[in-house]
């Protein structure tokens, strides 16, 4: 069964560094996606970024990238020039297969960030 | 910019009452799913809908829980008769099907006492 770590409970960054969020997996399959989303205080689940497991290069988003490393399994998440606002919740999410749809998705944990002003 | 709506934001029952939460999918989106978050876990998937029906299911998603999408706008779950430990955060998520993401709703926060 596919499994989702997140390495890191909490993290700390201060405002304006960039600051990367640990997330490996376990899985058999040659063909999956990944995903982080951000939750904050408020509760929303908001969509921050996707790699397929066939996508070439790294996955970025604006402040937002994906370090995909395939043989090592890990799709960590860098944001660059912390923000206040990035004070979040972030889920590291496997999705089985590459259906389009989104059955079968597995988060991880989550990690707290937090930003420092 | 669309996004999926859900109503009630809390809702607050009784053990062994129905409760039915509603969602409102972004538009032009083919694929609704149901998930569920206790409060300090992970976000754990219920069920996605697709074409009128269930496409796929997980363990949590017994014979309590229906889903239902009545008027081709709404798309509800419904919980027959709660237990305290369908106490989460549930989430509706809609996505296109053509990209992978799906876009989530801001949640309804369900206690049942």
């Amino acid at each position: 069964a596919q499994k989702i770590t997140q390495t890191q409970p909490g993290m700390f960054v201060q405002e304006k560094e960039a600051v990367t969020l640990d997330c490996t997996y376990d899985t058999s399959d040659q063909s999956y996606g990944l995903f982080w989303y951000k939750q904050p205080s408020s509760g929303e689940m908001i969509f921050l970024i996707y790699q397929g497991s066939y996508d070439e290069q790294n996955a970025t988003e604006g402040r937002y990238s994906l370090n995909f490393q395939k043989a090592r399994k890990s799709a960590n998440l860098v944001i660059s020039a912390s923000q206040l606002g990035d004070s979040a919740m972030y889920f590291c999410a496997f999705l089985q297969g590459m259906k389009t749809s989104y059955d079968k998705v597995i988060f991880g944990p989550g990690t707290s960030l937090s930003v420092i002003p | 910019e669309p996004e999926v709506t859900q109503t009630p934001s809390h809702q607050v029952t009784q053990m062994g009452q129905e409760v039915i939460l509603r969602c409102v999918p972004i538009s032009n989106h083919l694929y609704f799913y149901w998930y569920r978050q206790i409060l300090g876990q992970k976000v754990e998937f219920l069920v996605s809908f697709y074409n009128n029906e269930i496409s796929e299911k997980s363990e949590i998603f017994d014979d309590q829980f229906s889903v239902e999408r009545p008027d081709g706008s709404n798309f509800t779950l419904k919980i027959r008769s709660t237990k305290l430990e369908d106490s989460a955060m549930y989430f509706c998520a809609s996505s296109t099907g053509g990209r992978p993401e799906a876009f989530f709703g801001q949640g309804t926060r369900l206690t049942v006492v």
